[in-house]
């Protein structure tokens, strides 16, 4: 069984670098794609990107100029990073496991950590 | 993008009654729509993909529908865990990959 834990500061300073780390269990990090979704609010869900063990990545064109996926095949983890945070960024940010040759089909998701982005 | 609007907002009903939720997307998206379950402090759960087929392990109870741009999960006999929150999903056109607003189904 698939279990993904994200963990991370629960609060980032607005125009600084918001950083989460999920650490995979039960599964090979090179038999999934990777990805982030993340929640504001009392909004709807909205899709960050994916990374994929090679390294490949795909990000969200709204995102894409401050989002960095990374991968770590020797820790079985993978990463965010966002850039230049506004209180917009506050949302409940999950990390996610989808089946090799779907990337865009989520199988498998962390529980979720809340991050604020407040001075 | 592809959006997705999802009715109603919010649906009331009781334990044992049957549910019916609606996804419409702005353009055709193939059978490329999926649904998953959100409850306060669990991972959401991928209930149907490929808009009618059930992930693994999700009861017969549950039953996705539709093709091109109109989409339904029906809940057939509502269970108590059941009340949560639906959202549905695109992935024919991405990126981006998109999402409804969801639908609250609450405890009459």
């Amino acid at each position: 069984q698939v279990q993904l834990q994200e963990s991370g500061p629960g609060l980032v300073k607005p125009s600084e670098t918001l950083s989460l780390t999920c650490t995979v269990s039960g599964a090979s990090i090179s038999s999934y794609y990777w990805t982030w979704i993340r929640q504001p609010p009392g909004k709807g869900l909205e899709w960050i990107g994916y990374i994929y063990y090679s390294g490949s990545t795909n990000y969200n064109p709204s995102l894409k100029s401050r989002v960095t996926i990374l991968v770590d095949t020797s820790r079985n983890q993978f990463s965010l990073k966002l850039t230049s945070v506004t209180a917009a960024d506050t949302a409940v940010y999950y990390c996610v496991a989808s089946r090799a040759g779907i990337a865009t089909l989520f199988d498998h998701w962390g529980r979720g950590t809340l991050v604020t982005v407040s001075s | 993008e592809i959006v997705l609007t999802q009715s109603p907002a919010t649906l009331s009903l009781s334990p044992g009654e049957r549910a019916t939720l609606s996804c419409r997307a702005s353009q055709s998206v193939s059978s490329y729509l999926a649904w998953y379950q959100l409850k306060p402090g669990q991972a959401p759960r991928l209930l149907i993909y490929d808009a009618s087929n059930r992930a693994t392990g999700i009861p017969a109870r549950f039953t996705g529908s539709g093709s091109g741009t109109d989409f339904t999960l029906t809940i057939s006999s509502l269970e108590p865990e059941d009340f949560a929150v639906y959202y549905c999903q695109q992935r024919d056109n991405w990126p981006p990959v998109t999402f409804g607003q969801g639908t609250r189904l609450e405890i009459k």
